[in-house]
């Protein structure tokens, strides 16, 4: 399940300003987590993954970082932009199997 | 860019009948999944399918469905006896061959609405 707390359903910011996107997982043997983004009416598009064998992945743009203690992973978007604008949605990979379990997403909403 | 795709991009149909839904995954994928989403709610697992056999399948993939992979290039999902509880976005995904978790490619989804 979700820690509560760190789950905000709606994110809003200002374009050029930094975003910080939270999620909790639940299962504390997942191996592979991934970030997806979804515009309205399209499909879950990959952002970014990492391994748990790490804490930090810098992409173009966006970081994402692991704290395997307590099970937290976020998704970092600099000068976040209006495109930016979307449902952010983390992502698990429970060792051994093939499904993703998908957490809660987050609005992220730009305004110029 | 190579995507995955989908047909119908939506259907609307009674509950009790028969659904199929299209999919062309990525030519060179070996994995293949369906994922729902109920509007407004998180994207959840229903079955991933490898080497033409299901990997794994959720909760959610009872006997009403079935999934089948008719040629080399199709990936179908059936409902059999569709339920108001159906209606949702399916979505389509595949990974290459290194993968059966790594990167997954998805399609834009069949919304289906069932009445």
């Amino acid at each position: 399940g979700e820690s509560v707390g760190l789950h905000l359903p709606t994110l809003s910011v200002q374009e050029g300003d930094n975003s910080i996107i939270n999620c909790a997982y639940s299962n504390s043997a997942s191996d592979y987590f991934i970030w997806y983004k979804q515009e309205s009416g399209k499909g879950p598009q990959f952002i970014i993954d990492i391994r748990s064998n790490m804490d930090k992945r810098q992409g173009q743009r966006v970081t994402v970082l692991l704290n395997k203690t307590v099970k937290h992973l976020s998704l970092q978007i600099a000068a976040t932009q209006p495109g930016d604008s979307a449902v952010y949605f983390c992502a698990e990979a429970p060792p051994g199997g093939t499904a993703l379990i998908f957490g809660k997403g987050t609005t992220l909403s730009v305004s110029s | 860019e190579p995507e995955v795709t989908q047909t119908p991009s939506h259907q609307v149909t009674q509950m009790g009948q028969e659904v199929i839904l299209r999919c062309v995954p990525i030519s060179n994928h070996l994995y293949f999944y369906w994922y729902r989403q109920i509007l407004g709610q998180k994207v959840e697992f229903l079955v991933s399918f490898y080497n033409n056999e299901i990997s794994e399948k959720s909760e959610i993939f009872d006997d009403q469905f079935s999934v089948e992979r008719p040629d080399g290039s199709n990936f179908t999902l059936k409902i059999r006896s569709t339920k108001l509880e159906d209606s949702a976005m399916y979505f389509c995904a595949s990974s290459a061959p290194g993968g059966g978790t790594g990167e997954l490619f998805f399609g834009e989804g069949s919304r289906l609405t069932v009445l």
